[in-house]
């Protein structure tokens, strides 16, 4: 069972332009909604994360928006640059009283042309 | 230490051998986690220690898979008898603590086995 749905799985932009990835969840108990970075070779890499009391979170070129009642949240890159094409993974974390687990969606790989 | 280091980066395994993956966390981390990474999917959670101890072993796909950690810093995950479905990069991360959302990775292990 899928908890995290992402999409889409790949996406081509071009330099300058705006790249949009789109996540959605089911388990209303998750709390917190990190996005992760991976580069060729590397670990994923916390890029930015949000709380599910707030709807907007940007730093820098990067945005989350939180859809609370449609259990949705996406990651907008402004003026995106080729720097950027990586693989991006949403996640929702839990805390299960014992531990906080993260559920990863399946990944948009994103590239950025010149 | 900087980061999260694993070792080896890769291993090439021949199908029925056993083989060791290495973790080393951040300093003072006391949380650690181990997920999987399939070619094209997300990241699969396996376990999760907080210190020495694993509460939640649920993750783990098989019991060809083992994993333990010593003085609360240094884990090892064992596969044994492995198959080629196990190819895949293993990926350890490590927080401050468990209720910590922020998980810190590391560059994985990449797994073939022939």
């Amino acid at each position: 069972q899928q908890q995290v749905k992402q999409s889409p799985q790949s996406l081509i932009v071009q330099k300058g332009g705006i790249s949009i990835i789109n996540c959605a969840y089911e388990n209303t108990a998750f709390d917190y909604f990190p996005w992760y970075q991976q580069f060729p070779g590397k670990g994923p890499a916390l890029l930015i994360a949000i709380r599910p009391d707030v709807s907007e979170k940007k730093e820098g070129r990067f945005t989350i928006s939180f859809n609370k009642s449609a259990k949705q949240f996406s990651l907008h890159i402004m003026d995106s640059q080729p720097g950027d094409s990586a693989t991006y993974f949403c996640a929702a974390s839990s805390f299960t009283g014992t531990a906080s687990k993260l559920t990863f969606g399946t990944g948009t790989r994103l590239q950025v042309t010149l | 230490g900087a980061g999260v280091s694993q070792s080896p980066s890769n291993k090439v395994t021949e199908k029925g051998k056993d083989v060791e993956l290495r973790c080393d966390p951040i300093s003072g981390h006391t949380a650690l986690y181990w997920y999987r990474q399939s070619l094209g999917q997300g990241l699969e959670f396996l376990i999760y220690f907080q210190g020495n101890s694993a509460p939640d072993k649920s993750g783990l796909p098989s019991d060809r898979f083992s994993a333990e950690r010593t003085g609360g810093s240094v884990s090892t995950l064992t596969i044994q008898r492995t198959q080629q479905e196990d190819s895949a990069v293993y990926l350890c991360a490590s927080s401050l603590q468990l209720a910590d959302k922020t998980q810190y990775f590391g560059p994985g292990t990449r797994l073939l086995v022939l």
